[in-house]
């Protein structure tokens, strides 16, 4: 069966670190998201990709970046973690077409 | 941008009560979608519903796409219908997600 995966699921690191979320798809879908849930905010859209070598600013993107080599990995960096960016971070993908989005099982970051 | 709204913000059922959640939206939408939060965190895909009614085992959905509004059933709650529902929209076909703020539902035993 097709399925979105992330890891780590948990991570807890320092504050400056440089930390990798990886994000993969067997959906081969174009499209893939980063949302981050926070209470009293839901899930808010970080960055996105519509195909290899596409990526989009969502309305939280500042302190993250995305690069999209191949159709199945987004991967998400946080250049400098900040304690602000500890959440829950949520990767989906979905086909173009239908716009039916699929969600990976989330990571749990804390950035102390 | 599209606002998604819904409606109640938070809900406690008695076990085999029956519940209707709300959803409405700013504009019109190409895709809408009901999505369970389990209490462990992940997002469960329920519905796929721009328009139409589909029903899934004890719950269903109805959007009236010309009204902007969803509604999600849940008939004979089970405790393990707790958790957080959203409604999550695109506005146009390979846009990106938007999602309402949740309804967050208890069934107590």
């Amino acid at each position: 069966d097709a399925e979105i995966t992330q890891s780590p699921r948990h991570k807890i690191t320092e504050t400056g670190r440089q930390v990798t979320l990886a994000c993969h798809q067997t959906w081969n879908h174009n499209n893939m998201f980063w949302y981050r849930q926070d209470l009293g905010h839901g899930l808010r859209l970080i960055h996105y990709s519509y195909g290899v070598h596409d990526t989009n600013k969502g309305e939280v993107s500042d302190g993250y970046s995305v690069s999209r080599s191949n159709t199945e990995d987004l991967p998400l960096t946080l250049e400098s973690a900040a304690s602000s960016q500890t959440s829950v971070y949520f990767c989906a993908s979905s086909e173009y077409r239908t716009g039916e989005a699929f969600f990976g099982q989330g990571t749990r970051l804390t950035v102390v | 941008g599209i606002q998604v709204e819904q409606s109640p913000p938070d809900l406690i059922l008695q076990e085999g009560a029956n519940s209707t959640l709300r959803c409405n939206f700013s504009d019109s939408v190409n895709n809408l979608q009901w999505f369970h939060q389990n209490p462990w965190g992940q997002l469960i895909n329920l519905f796929y519903i721009p328009s139409g009614t589909k029903q899934n085992g004890r719950l269903s959905a109805t959007t009236v796409a010309t009204e902007r509004y969803s509604l999600l059933y849940i008939s004979s709650s089970q405790t393990t219908d707790s958790g957080v529902y959203f409604c999550a929209v695109i506005k146009a076909a390979g846009n990106k997600l938007t999602f309402g703020g949740g309804t967050r539902v208890l069934v107590k035993p």
